[in-house]
């Protein structure tokens, strides 16, 4: 079964310095990958997936099969991206897994 | 931008009672999705809904659960006999389509906290 791992809970880092929150993925075939994100008090809300290839408020992140990771990056950390982030793999025909989550504060 | 809405957002129940959670999908989206999380746990799959009846659900989605769209637009989540590990928050989605890919999105709900005393 597909699985992702997020191996850090919290991550906190100074405004303006670069992110990079960790996804590992297992998965043998071609995975469908997206990152989630939850600020403060507010609902789940998709932030990117991989096949679009996007940047979404400054984050982008790459599938790298070699490695199974699909990292999510922002060059310079803004405090309002403070929020509990999520990665997440399809499995099956509907349903997504999600990883357990890593709490990112941005230090001012 | 529409939004699914969950109601309550906070429930109390004592061990035993049945629970019925409620969700009100965006209105031209046909797929209907429950998950939940357990505190400190991840978010997790319990079933997906499609043309009146369950396409998929996880180990977790016993006997104790059902799923029920009552009228057009409600989106119900009925726990019979609830039980002490029952308590979470519990998120409704609902998306176009079936598959979160390239063209659809899975919209959330706020969730529902349940607590079982």
């Amino acid at each position: 079964a597909q699985r992702v791992t997020q191996p850090e809970k919290l991550l906190s880092v100074f405004k303006g310095a670069p992110v990079e929150l960790k996804c590992n993925y297992s998965y043998s075939g071609s995975p469908e990958l997206f990152w989630y994100v939850q600020y403060s008090r507010q609902r789940l809300q998709l932030l990117l997936r991989h096949i679009s290839r996007e940047s979404i408020k400054g984050f982008t992140a790459d599938l790298n099969k070699g490695e199974t990771s699909f990292h999510l990056k922002k060059p310079f950390a803004q405090e309002e991206d403070s929020a509990m982030y999520y990665c997440a793999i399809i499995q099956g025909a509907q349903k997504l897994v999600f990883g357990q989550g890593t709490r990112l504060t941005i230090n001012p | 931008e529409p939004e699914v809405t969950q109601t309550p957002s906070h429930q109390v129940t004592q061990m035993g009672q049945e629970v019925i959670l409620r969700c009100v999908p965006i209105s031209n989206h046909l797929y209907f999705y429950w998950y939940r999380q357990i505190l400190g746990q991840k978010v997790e799959f319990l079933v997906s809904f499609y043309n009146n009846e369950i396409s998929e659900k996880s180990e977790i989605f016993d006997d104790q659960f059902s799923v029920e769209r009552p009228d057009g637009s409600n989106f119900t989540l009925k726990i019979r006999s609830t039980k002490l590990e029952d308590s979470a928050m519990y998120f409704c989605a609902s998306s176009e389509a079936g598959r979160p890919t390239t063209n659809e999105k899975l919209f959330f709900g706020s969730g529902t906290q349940l607590s079982v005393l």
